[in-house]
């Protein structure tokens, strides 16, 4: 199974600052991967697929990149509603696996 | 509108059995993959199967293969996880989602199923 390791687990910032989120995957998954994003007690939302194409009205703020075994989710200008959990997905091969988790927290 | 309504969650012994059903809306159901994602109380989530549209493809997780087994009816535009010997860690809220092609783009609200005695 390919395993996909987040970093970091958790991070707190504050409302406009940049943020970073880094997918590594065990083996090589082209572009086969998605961020998604997930608030308490809601279900998780697509916010990029093949590694860098935003979902249809997911904010301009929200980009992807990478390919291969590492990816980064990036929120140019943090905003209070975007306080929430991300995960990447690979899609490039059974079992479709999901990263850990990176928790944003308001700093 | 897109929708995904799951039900048949609930409490059930360690060894019974529960079949969740998704009810789907808004789309043309036949014409997508679709899956269950399954999310344990504070954990990550975590991909457990998914099917063809015709129902002719079918994947599954290792921790739950031999014992889950999902299915769809097009013609009722409903999706299914029939579990059987359940274990404590089969604890979770279930969560149909849609695959778009590239990633799972749609999801419902989840049905939790509790597995103690």
């Amino acid at each position: 199974d390919i395993q996909l390791t987040q970093s970091p687990s958790f991070l707190s910032a504050s409302v406009g600052d940049r943020v970073t989120i880094t997918c590594r995957a065990s083996q090589g998954i082209s572009s086969y991967l998605a961020w998604y994003q997930q608030k308490p007690g809601k279900a998780p939302k697509l916010l990029i697929y093949t590694a860098s194409t935003l979902q249809s009205g997911v904010p301009s703020r929200f980009s992807g990149s990478g390919s291969g075994t590492e990816f980064t989710l990036t929120i140019s200008s943090l905003q209070p509603e975007d306080f929430a959990t991300y995960y990447c997905q690979q899609l490039n091969s059974y079992p479709f696996t999901f990263g850990g988790g990176t928790k944003v927290e308001i700093k | 509108e897109v929708q995904l309504v799951e039900s048949g969650g609930g409490l059930v012994q360690p060894g019974g059995s529960l079949r969740l059903s998704c009810a789907a809306s808004g789309f043309t159901f036949s014409s997508y993959w679709m899956n269950w994602v399954r999310q344990a109380p504070g954990k990550g989530l975590e991909w457990v199967a998914n099917i063809k549209q015709d129902g002719s493809e079918k994947y599954y997780v290792d921790s739950v293969k031999g014992r889950f087994t999902i299915s769809r009816d097009n013609a009722k535009n409903s999706l299914y996880l029939q579990m059987n010997s359940l274990r404590a860690e089969d604890t979770a809220v279930y969560y149909c989602a849609r695959d778009g092609g590239e990633a799972t783009d749609c999801w419902g609200q989840g049905t939790l199923v509790t597995v103690s005695s």
